[in-house]
């Protein structure tokens, strides 16, 4: 099975600041790499689908790179709405393993 | 606009079953293939299985913590997916989402809300 690998579990920033969260897979995933937003008591939100395509309604302040095993993804101004957890997910093959998770908070 | 409504969850015991549904709405349901999330209290999300659509075998794939105990179904005259947990552990408490899954992209674009499973003595 492919594992994922997340960092920083947790994040302080800014408004305004530059962002940047990382994933790691344990073995190529080609672009199969997914991101997800979620705020406290709310389901999982799609940012960002095969590593860089900006899901519909998404602000264009996310962008998501890479291929293969690296990942990252980056807000670029971070906005107060930001404040949430991010995951990233494979979906390269099943079991589709999720990030341990980053937790963005205020500083 | 798609909409996915989770229920079912509950309290069950070590060893019970309960089953969870997924009524799902806005978009055509025979068509999708679909999957099951879950998150345990202040933990991050875990992949519990996927279905295919029927046109594509209705074929389903479950992670290993949950392999025979925890079933997928789905009711495409229903619009309804199933997850059928028997033989549930107290690991198993969790909020349990269901999501549209991009058939090639495998990618999660929707979600439900989710339905909390607690599994307790």
């Amino acid at each position: 099975d492919i594992q994922m690998t997340q960092s920083p579990s947790s994040l302080s920033a800014s408004v305004g600041d530059r962002v940047t969260i990382t994933c790691r897979a344990s073995q190529s995933i080609s672009s199969y790499l997914n991101w997800y937003q979620q705020k406290p008591g709310k389901a999982p939100e799609l940012l960002i689908y095969a590593a860089s395509s900006l899901q519909s309604g998404v602000p264009s302040r996310f962008s998501g790179s890479g291929s293969g095993t690296d990942f990252t993804l980056t807000i670029s101004s971070l906005q107060p709405e930001d404040f949430a957890s991010y995951f990233c997910q494979q979906s390269y093959s099943t079991p589709h393993a999720f990030g341990q998770g980053t937790k963005l908070e205020i500083k | 606009e798609v909409q996915l409504v989770e229920s079912g969850g509950g309290l069950g015991k070590p060893g019970e079953s309960l089953r969870v549904s997924c009524a799902a709405s806005g978009f055509t349901f025979s068509n999708a293939w679909m999957s099951w999330v879950r998150q345990a209290p202040g933990k991050g999300q875990e992949w519990v299985g996927r279905i295919k659509s029927k046109t594509d075998g209705a074929t389903a794939d479950l992670a290993a913590p949950v392999k025979g105990r925890f079933t997928i179904s789905r009711d495409d005259s229903q619009n309804t997916l199933y997850l059928q947990m028997n033989s549930l552990k107290t690991e198993d408490t969790a909020v349990y989402y269901c999501a549209t899954r991009h058939r090639y992209g495998g990618y999660l674009d929707y979600w439900g809300q989710g339905t909390l499973v607690t599994v307790s003595s």
